[in-house]
């Protein structure tokens, strides 16, 4: 079974700040990673995903993540925050792929001016 | 349609009645999942459908719950004899099919309340 832990539940930061959203997860089994963006009172959307291939990811709006496989970690980065990057932000894991996805329980970013 | 769409988008219902809510995904994709996010689980897994095969149910919490699709397009999450834990928001997801790496796309959500 996998298991996704998101220690922040909130992570202020004042506008133009770097931020790092941090996610471990533990499997027994090589998964893929993903992380996904929730604006107020809307659906998920894919930032990124790391299926393979090159540890570093370049995600939309600027994100990026790194996968780390000994230190079983996929963190979130990025290096100038915006108001509108305000959101509710989710790691999660599947050993399939897009289905079946283990989910933290989501790190809200709030940023302010 | 361009996106997933989910209906109705909130439901009030008293504890005991049966509810559906419904999905209608991407015209095409033929992968859909049923996911809840509730304040105290988070988001988990419910129900995964693929083409004409089986469906995977390994996430439905109980017996209560149950999901239908339907000419390989719409489905339906029906929940009977509703109890206040069942108060969550339903998200359903659509992907072209179940390749790791063909992206699934969330709907909105259905906010259900049970009171």
């Amino acid at each position: 079974a996998q298991s996704v832990t998101q220690l922040d539940s909130q992570v202020p930061v004042f506008e133009e700040a770097p931020v790092e959203l941090r996610c471990n997860y533990s499997s027994s089994v090589s998964v893929y990673l993903f992380w996904y963006v929730q604006y107020p009172n809307q659906g998920l959307q894919l930032l990124l995903k790391y299926l393979s291939g090159s540890t570093l990811v370049k995600g939309i709006n600027g994100f990026e993540a790194e996968f780390n496989k000994s230190q079983t970690s996929f963190h979130l980065r990025k290096p100038s925050v915006h108001i509108s990057d305000t959101a509710e932000y989710f790691c999660a894991v599947s050993p399939t792929g897009f289905q079946k996805l283990v989910f933290g329980t989501g790190t809200r970013l709030l940023v302010s001016p | 349609g361009a996106g997933v769409s989910q209906s109705p988008s909130n439901k009030v219902t008293e504890k005991g009645k049966d509810v559906e809510l419904r999905c209608d995904p991407i015209s095409g994709h033929t992968a859909l999942y049923w996911y809840r996010q509730s304040l105290g689980q988070g988001l988990e897994f419910l129900i995964y459908f693929q083409g004409n095969s089986a469906p995977d149910k390994s996430g439905l919490p109980s017996d209560r719950f149950s999901a239908e699709r339907t000419g390989g397009s719409v489905s339906t999450l029906t929940i009977q004899r509703t109890q206040q834990e069942d108060s969550a928001v339903y998200l359903c997801a659509s992907s072209l099919g179940d390749r790791r790496g063909t992206e699934a796309f969330f709907g909105q959500g259905t906010r259900l309340t049970v009171v």
